[in-house]
């Protein structure tokens, strides 16, 4: 069965500073792996997605992710935080979707 | 388009009510699913459909039950309501064509059982 593994339920950064949100995957075949992202009390909303077109992926509002086969991973970094990044963040490898426990995001003004 | 539809948004149940969280898309999408939110635990897949007469189970499927009879319904059931149950409810669905597709999220519903 095909799973995710978000290190860190919570990471605190300042405004401006390096994001990096860790996921690592189980797959016993090539994985479609996702990063979705929920504000306080909305749905989820797709970031970025990798299908093995290519392993650095970029998503919407500055993020990024790399695909690392050697390392079963797939981490989410954003050069510089803004407040409004402040929100929960999921993995998930699929088919079926299947999400991680997410990670919530704190920016410290 | 209206997208992934929920309804209704919030409900309180009763101990062994039963009733019916229903999802509607007008996408045309082949695949639907339904998963539950609760803290600390992520979202997890209930149930799911690649097609309407096709549903399969997903890691939490006990003490839900669904149909596919169309295309754009995917209603969930729950027959006997448990305070377990208590969470937010979010219903998914995605195209089958073109290789893996992006999942398009309805609004949830926040259920609780008393």
């Amino acid at each position: 069965a095909q799973s995710v593994t978000q290190l860190g339920s919570h990471v605190s950064v300042s405004e401006g500073a390096l994001v990096l949100l860790r996921c690592n995957y189980s797959s016993s075949v090539p994985p479609y792996l996702f990063w979705y992202v929920q504000y306080p009390n909305q749905g989820l909303q797709l970031l970025l997605k990798y299908t093995s077109a290519a392993t650095l992926v970029k998503g919407i509002n500055g993020f990024e992710a790399e695909f690392k086969k050697s390392e079963t991973s797939f981490h989410l970094t954003k050069p510089s935080a803004h407040m409004s990044d402040a929100a929960e963040y999921f993995c998930a490898v699929s088919d079926p979707l299947v999400f991680g426990k997410g990670t919530r995001l704190s920016v410290i003004a | 388009n209206a997208g992934v539809t929920q309804t209704p948004k919030f409900q309180v149940l009763k101990t062994g009510q039963s009733m019916t969280l229903q999802c509607a898309q007008d996408m045309n999408h082949e695949y639907m699913s339904w998963y539950r939110q609760d803290p600390g635990m992520g979202l997890r897949l209930i149930h799911y459909s690649v097609g309407a007469g096709i549903t399969d189970q997903g890691e939490v499927p006990n003490g839900y039950n669904v149909s596919r009879s169309t295309t754009e319904d995917f209603p969930l059931r729950l027959l006997s309501a448990a305070p377990s149950q208590t969470s937010v409810y979010f219903c998914a669905s995605r195209s089958l064509a073109g290789g893996l597709d992006e999942q398009f999220f309805g609004p949830g519903t926040r259920l609780t059982v008393l």
